[in-house]
């Protein structure tokens, strides 16, 4: 199956710091999320960006889905931004989502 | 009004038993998901259901079924639970139009 990889694994910044998160996938895909779990576990859809670039508030996302990674960029980061940050693809039509393994954010105030 | 619910939030059982997690959507989506995500935070997808068409990961044990009474339903049995089985639980929805997948709040399952 497709491999999905999330780097750094573990990120600490100080608020009001940028930051850019990473997913490597090992095959093309047809379907890429972005999703935020916050400390209670909730997961929000942050970003549906198979390729192109998108960009909500501080947060954007761009995929280079020919070189197969996807970036998440977090400006003036916020204590709230805090969580793990999860990337995920699929290769068909089906949706059955392939997660990373995420990278784990905590921002200092 | 939330869009995914799920019920229990929080289920403590014995090994061997059997037990059921339920999930309701209202957003009128066609394609639901569950999730299990372990106690290092690893998600994987276990099943998708779409107007009676069921795609099962073949990883998942046959323990495991989900039961759509209705549309806005996808409830997950598991028969005689282990103790690999403690884990958060997510049901998910599609939207067709974007693609994008709206998460339950999780319910977490501990196995004594």
């Amino acid at each position: 199956g497709i491999q999905v990889e999330q780097s750094p694994p573990d990120l600490i910044l100080q608020e009001g710091a940028n930051s850019t998160l990473r997913c490597n996938f090992s095959d093309s895909v047809n379907n890429l999320q972005w999703f935020h779990q916050n400390p209670w576990g909730q997961l929000i859809n942050l970003f549906y960006i198979p390729s192109g670039t998108k960009q909500n508030g501080r947060l954007s996302a761009t995929t280079v889905a020919t070189e197969r990674y996807s970036l998440l960029y977090i400006s003036s980061s916020q204590t709230t931004d805090s969580g793990v940050y999860f990337c995920a693809v699929d290769r068909n039509a089906g949706n059955m989502l392939t997660f990373g393994g995420g990278t784990r954010l905590m921002v200092k105030p | 009004d939330t869009a995914v619910s799920q019920t229990p939030k929080y289920l403590v059982t014995q090994m061997g038993n059997d037990k059921s997690i339920k999930c309701e959507q209202n957003l009128g989506h066609d394609t639901m998901y569950w999730y299990k995500q372990d106690s290092k935070k690893f998600l994987k997808i276990m099943f998708s259901y779409n107007n009676k068409e069921l795609i099962i990961n073949e990883t998942v044990p046959n323990r495991f079924s989900p039961k759509s009474p209705d549309k806005a339903h996808l409830n997950l049995h598991i028969n005689s639970l282990e103790l690999g089985d403690s884990a958060v639980y997510f049901c998910a929805t599609r939207d067709r139009v974007t693609d994008t997948q709206y998460f339950g709040p999780g319910t977490r399952l501990t196995v004594l």
